[in-house]
């Protein structure tokens, strides 16, 4: 069955340092889509994108969040500067149009310290 | 911003008897519903969906009603079985089209043989 990859599965960051995670979504799917998930708390919406560019996002998803789709395959969400708040598992998810079952990858977990 | 509330954290059920999680939601403009479901160190799964034209989908085991008047949606597992041990989130998601799924906290649904 076709997966959504994310890689690393866990990544640690210094204060301050640039992050990137990186997703290869499912081939044939248009839509693409960053969640995250604070430890005890809901999966929370980031960011959606489709046609090369973002189609919505949510206030969490600030100027320090960017995503990129460099090469067809990857989809990757950069955060700038990272903060001890943006701890988090981080999950991509792709689906072939709008209001469909997302597949969910496994998650990137980013710990900030 | 609680517009999807699983009022419910954790459940028991035993094995083989009817699950059934609850999920309560306060936008009236939602209408698309998902639950997934989500084991530890894994990406949500989506299970099964419901668009707010109909009041109940059937999918196996799993059935999921939803009533628009009380603004409620359910889903019913039977039976019951060990692998069914999960996290269950509801999410919804707005006006057709829309792409972001706003989530539930989530309950944890324990199958006791």
């Amino acid at each position: 069955e076709p997966e959504v990859t994310q890689t690393p599965s866990h990544q640690v960051t210094q204060m301050g340092q640039e992050v990137i995670l990186r997703c290869v979504p499912i081939s044939n799917h248009l839509y693409f889509y960053w969640y995250r998930q604070i430890l005890g708390q809901k999966v929370e919406f980031l960011v959606s994108f489709y046609n090369n560019e973002i189609s919505e996002k949510s206030e969490i998803f600030d100027d320090q969040f960017s995503v990129e789709r460099p090469d067809g395959s990857n989809f990757t969400l950069k955060i700038r500067s990272t903060k001890l708040e943006d701890s988090a598992m981080y999950f991509c998810a792709s689906s072939t149009g709008p209001n469909y079952g997302y597949t969910f990858g496994s998650g990137t977990r980013l710990t900030v310290v | 911003d609680q517009q999807v509330k699983q009022n419910s954290p954790s459940l028991s059920v035993q094995e083989g008897r009817i699950s059934i999680l609850n999920c309560d939601y306060t936008n009236s403009m939602f209408d698309y519903f998902l639950w997934y479901k989500k084991y530890p160190a894994e990406g949500p799964t989506f299970l099964i969906s419901i668009s707010s034209i109909k009041d109940k989908n059937e999918d196996g085991r799993f059935t999921v009603f939803l009533n628009k008047s009380a603004k409620h949606l359910s889903l019913h597992i039977v039976p019951s079985q060990p692998g069914d041990s999960a996290v269950y989130f509801c999410a919804a998601s707005g006006v057709r089209g829309a792409q972001k799924l706003v989530f539930g906290q989530g309950t944890r649904l324990t199958i006791n043989p």
